[in-house]
Protein backbone atom coordinates (compact mmCIF):
# COMPACT_ATOMS: atom_id res chain seq x y z
CA UNK A 1 0.00 0.00 0.00
CA UNK A 2 0.70 2.97 -1.17
CA UNK A 3 1.69 6.34 1.29
CA UNK A 4 0.90 8.99 -0.79
CA UNK A 5 -1.32 12.01 0.66
CA UNK A 6 -3.59 15.05 -1.48
CA UNK A 7 -5.39 17.89 0.33
CA UNK A 8 -7.59 18.96 0.14
CA UNK A 9 -9.77 16.33 -0.99
CA UNK A 10 -12.53 18.29 -2.23
CA UNK A 11 -12.50 22.23 -3.14
CA UNK A 12 -14.83 24.79 -4.53
CA UNK A 13 -13.82 28.08 -5.01
CA UNK A 14 -14.39 30.94 -6.97
CA UNK A 15 -12.42 32.54 -9.78
CA UNK A 16 -9.78 34.45 -9.76
CA UNK A 17 -8.46 33.03 -6.47
CA UNK A 18 -4.92 31.63 -5.95
CA UNK A 19 -4.71 27.89 -4.41
CA UNK A 20 -2.24 25.24 -3.89
CA UNK A 21 -2.76 21.59 -3.58
CA UNK A 22 -1.15 19.57 -1.78
CA UNK A 23 0.55 16.43 -2.33
CA UNK A 24 3.27 14.54 -0.15
CA UNK A 25 4.81 10.97 0.32
CA UNK A 26 6.50 8.39 3.05
CA UNK A 27 7.95 6.67 0.79
CA UNK A 28 11.41 8.23 -0.18
CA UNK A 29 10.24 8.08 -3.93
CA UNK A 30 12.48 10.30 -6.13
CA UNK A 31 9.82 10.86 -8.87
CA UNK A 32 6.60 13.04 -8.35
CA UNK A 33 3.98 13.53 -10.96
CA UNK A 34 0.79 15.42 -11.40
CA UNK A 35 -2.42 13.97 -13.62
CA UNK A 36 -5.17 15.93 -14.67
CA UNK A 37 -8.63 13.87 -15.09
CA UNK A 38 -12.02 15.32 -16.21
CA UNK A 39 -14.28 12.40 -15.20
CA UNK A 40 -14.04 9.32 -17.76
CA UNK A 41 -11.62 10.88 -19.71
CA UNK A 42 -7.76 10.13 -19.94
CA UNK A 43 -5.18 10.83 -17.38
CA UNK A 44 -3.05 13.91 -18.45
CA UNK A 45 0.71 14.43 -17.24
CA UNK A 46 0.90 18.14 -16.27
CA UNK A 47 3.61 18.36 -14.22
CA UNK A 48 6.23 15.75 -13.46
CA UNK A 49 10.05 15.96 -11.01
CA UNK A 50 12.55 13.36 -10.53
CA UNK A 51 14.45 14.98 -7.65
CA UNK A 52 14.66 17.83 -5.00
CA UNK A 53 14.75 21.21 -7.08
CA UNK A 54 13.83 19.10 -10.56
CA UNK A 55 10.46 19.89 -12.34
CA UNK A 56 9.50 19.74 -15.68
CA UNK A 57 6.20 20.09 -17.56
CA UNK A 58 4.09 17.43 -18.95
CA UNK A 59 2.52 16.62 -21.85
CA UNK A 60 -0.62 18.66 -21.41
CA UNK A 61 -0.18 22.20 -21.10
CA UNK A 62 -1.17 23.68 -17.77
CA UNK A 63 -1.22 26.86 -16.10
CA UNK A 64 -0.58 25.47 -12.94
CA UNK A 65 3.40 25.76 -11.66
CA UNK A 66 4.60 23.77 -9.26
CA UNK A 67 7.71 23.33 -6.72
CA UNK A 68 10.23 20.48 -5.19
CA UNK A 69 11.90 21.45 -2.27
CA UNK A 70 11.75 18.75 -0.28
CA UNK A 71 11.61 14.75 -1.61
CA UNK A 72 8.38 14.28 0.47
CA UNK A 73 6.34 17.43 -0.93
CA UNK A 74 5.51 18.54 -4.19
CA UNK A 75 2.73 21.13 -4.40
CA UNK A 76 0.70 22.20 -7.54
CA UNK A 77 -0.46 25.78 -7.61
CA UNK A 78 -2.68 27.81 -9.79
CA UNK A 79 -1.99 31.42 -9.11
CA UNK A 80 -5.85 32.31 -10.56
CA UNK A 81 -8.09 30.13 -11.01
CA UNK A 82 -10.71 30.17 -13.59
CA UNK A 83 -13.57 27.71 -14.08
CA UNK A 84 -11.58 26.05 -17.41
CA UNK A 85 -9.05 24.38 -14.11
CA UNK A 86 -12.17 22.23 -12.96
CA UNK A 87 -11.05 18.95 -12.73
CA UNK A 88 -9.39 16.13 -10.58
CA UNK A 89 -6.09 16.52 -9.57
CA UNK A 90 -3.96 13.61 -9.18
CA UNK A 91 -0.93 13.00 -7.85
CA UNK A 92 1.71 9.83 -7.81
CA UNK A 93 4.93 9.23 -6.47
CA UNK A 94 7.39 6.19 -7.65
CA UNK A 95 10.79 5.18 -7.39
CA UNK A 96 13.80 5.23 -9.62
CA UNK A 97 14.86 2.26 -11.74
CA UNK A 98 13.34 0.02 -14.63
CA UNK A 99 11.58 -1.84 -11.45
CA UNK A 100 9.81 1.02 -10.51
CA UNK A 101 6.11 1.53 -10.26
CA UNK A 102 3.69 4.65 -9.97
CA UNK A 103 1.61 5.20 -6.90
CA UNK A 104 -1.43 7.51 -7.16
CA UNK A 105 -2.69 9.83 -4.43
CA UNK A 106 -6.53 9.64 -3.55
CA UNK A 107 -6.84 13.17 -5.90
CA UNK A 108 -7.97 16.49 -5.46
CA UNK A 109 -11.60 17.95 -6.97
CA UNK A 110 -11.42 20.83 -7.61
CA UNK A 111 -14.32 23.20 -8.85
CA UNK A 112 -13.77 26.61 -10.03
CA UNK A 113 -16.75 29.19 -10.15
CA UNK B 1 -1.32 7.34 -33.70
CA UNK B 2 -1.18 7.30 -29.73
CA UNK B 3 1.63 5.95 -27.96
CA UNK B 4 -0.78 3.54 -26.36
CA UNK B 5 -4.04 2.03 -27.30
CA UNK B 6 -7.20 0.80 -25.72
CA UNK B 7 -10.49 -0.25 -27.16
CA UNK B 8 -12.86 2.50 -24.46
CA UNK B 9 -15.22 0.40 -24.80
CA UNK B 10 -17.54 -0.47 -22.70
CA UNK B 11 -16.72 -3.73 -22.57
CA UNK B 12 -19.79 -6.09 -20.63
CA UNK B 13 -18.91 -9.27 -19.54
CA UNK B 14 -21.28 -11.83 -17.83
CA UNK B 15 -20.85 -12.84 -14.31
CA UNK B 16 -18.38 -15.72 -13.94
CA UNK B 17 -16.95 -15.36 -17.16
CA UNK B 18 -13.20 -14.14 -18.45
CA UNK B 19 -12.91 -10.94 -19.49
CA UNK B 20 -10.31 -9.60 -21.50
CA UNK B 21 -8.52 -6.29 -21.90
CA UNK B 22 -6.17 -5.55 -24.89
CA UNK B 23 -3.64 -2.81 -25.03
CA UNK B 24 -1.24 -2.13 -28.02
CA UNK B 25 1.88 0.36 -27.74
CA UNK B 26 4.13 2.21 -30.37
CA UNK B 27 7.32 2.30 -28.99
CA UNK B 28 9.15 -0.47 -30.03
CA UNK B 29 11.74 0.47 -26.92
CA UNK B 30 9.31 -0.18 -24.04
CA UNK B 31 10.59 -2.29 -21.77
CA UNK B 32 7.90 -2.20 -18.60
CA UNK B 33 3.57 -2.62 -18.58
CA UNK B 34 1.38 -1.83 -16.38
CA UNK B 35 -2.48 -2.48 -15.78
CA UNK B 36 -4.32 -0.17 -13.43
CA UNK B 37 -7.86 -0.25 -11.89
CA UNK B 38 -10.01 2.73 -11.40
CA UNK B 39 -12.99 3.17 -9.97
CA UNK B 40 -15.36 5.30 -10.83
CA UNK B 41 -14.30 8.99 -9.03
CA UNK B 42 -11.31 6.98 -7.83
CA UNK B 43 -7.46 7.35 -8.27
CA UNK B 44 -5.84 4.02 -10.18
CA UNK B 45 -4.77 2.03 -8.23
CA UNK B 46 -2.01 -0.83 -9.64
CA UNK B 47 -3.37 -4.33 -10.38
CA UNK B 48 0.31 -6.12 -12.22
CA UNK B 49 3.24 -5.68 -13.81
CA UNK B 50 5.00 -6.98 -16.94
CA UNK B 51 8.47 -6.87 -17.81
CA UNK B 52 8.77 -10.42 -19.92
CA UNK B 53 7.11 -11.80 -22.66
CA UNK B 54 4.62 -14.51 -21.60
CA UNK B 55 2.23 -14.73 -19.17
CA UNK B 56 1.90 -13.52 -15.80
CA UNK B 57 -0.69 -14.86 -12.91
CA UNK B 58 -1.88 -13.13 -9.25
CA UNK B 59 -4.88 -14.73 -8.60
CA UNK B 60 -7.97 -14.16 -10.66
CA UNK B 61 -5.50 -11.81 -13.33
CA UNK B 62 -3.14 -12.84 -15.72
CA UNK B 63 -1.13 -10.18 -17.81
CA UNK B 64 0.20 -11.37 -21.00
CA UNK B 65 2.78 -9.60 -22.93
CA UNK B 66 3.62 -10.21 -26.62
CA UNK B 67 7.09 -7.82 -27.75
CA UNK B 68 6.67 -8.39 -31.16
CA UNK B 69 3.28 -7.82 -31.85
CA UNK B 70 3.93 -4.98 -29.19
CA UNK B 71 0.61 -6.15 -27.65
CA UNK B 72 -0.27 -6.54 -23.68
CA UNK B 73 -3.68 -7.64 -22.23
CA UNK B 74 -5.29 -8.66 -19.29
CA UNK B 75 -7.44 -11.68 -18.32
CA UNK B 76 -10.08 -11.09 -15.33
CA UNK B 77 -11.11 -15.19 -14.54
CA UNK B 78 -14.57 -15.84 -12.71
CA UNK B 79 -15.27 -12.00 -13.37
CA UNK B 80 -17.57 -10.39 -10.73
CA UNK B 81 -19.68 -7.15 -10.14
CA UNK B 82 -17.00 -5.84 -8.24
CA UNK B 83 -14.03 -5.83 -11.49
CA UNK B 84 -16.62 -3.22 -12.82
CA UNK B 85 -14.11 -0.28 -13.70
CA UNK B 86 -12.18 1.49 -15.97
CA UNK B 87 -8.80 -0.44 -16.52
CA UNK B 88 -5.52 1.71 -17.53
CA UNK B 89 -2.51 0.38 -19.45
CA UNK B 90 0.44 2.34 -19.09
CA UNK B 91 4.01 1.69 -20.54
CA UNK B 92 7.36 2.78 -19.85
CA UNK B 93 9.92 3.31 -22.41
CA UNK B 94 13.78 2.28 -22.18
CA UNK B 95 14.72 5.76 -22.90
CA UNK B 96 14.51 9.36 -22.76
CA UNK B 97 12.80 10.51 -19.87
CA UNK B 98 11.26 7.15 -19.11
CA UNK B 99 7.87 8.23 -18.12
CA UNK B 100 4.65 6.19 -18.14
CA UNK B 101 2.39 7.08 -20.81
CA UNK B 102 -1.21 5.81 -20.45
CA UNK B 103 -3.97 4.52 -22.25
CA UNK B 104 -7.25 6.26 -22.40
CA UNK B 105 -8.71 3.10 -20.32
CA UNK B 106 -11.42 0.48 -21.44
CA UNK B 107 -14.56 0.42 -19.23
CA UNK B 108 -15.57 -2.63 -18.08
CA UNK B 109 -19.17 -3.56 -16.55
CA UNK B 110 -19.42 -6.93 -14.76
CA UNK B 111 -23.31 -7.98 -15.58
CA UNK B 112 -24.84 -10.21 -12.41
Amino acid sequence: EADIYQTPRYLVIGTGKKITLECSQTMGHDKMYWYQQDPGMELHLIHYSYGVNSTEKGDLSSESTVSRIRTEHFPLTLESARPSHTSQYLCASSTRGQLETQYFGPGTRLLVL
Amino acid sequence: QKEVEQNSGPLSVPEGAIASLNCTYSDRGSQSFFWYRQYSGKSPELIMFIYSNGDKEDGRFTAQLNKASQYVSLLIRDSQPSDSATYLCAVRANQGAQKLVFGQGTRLTINP
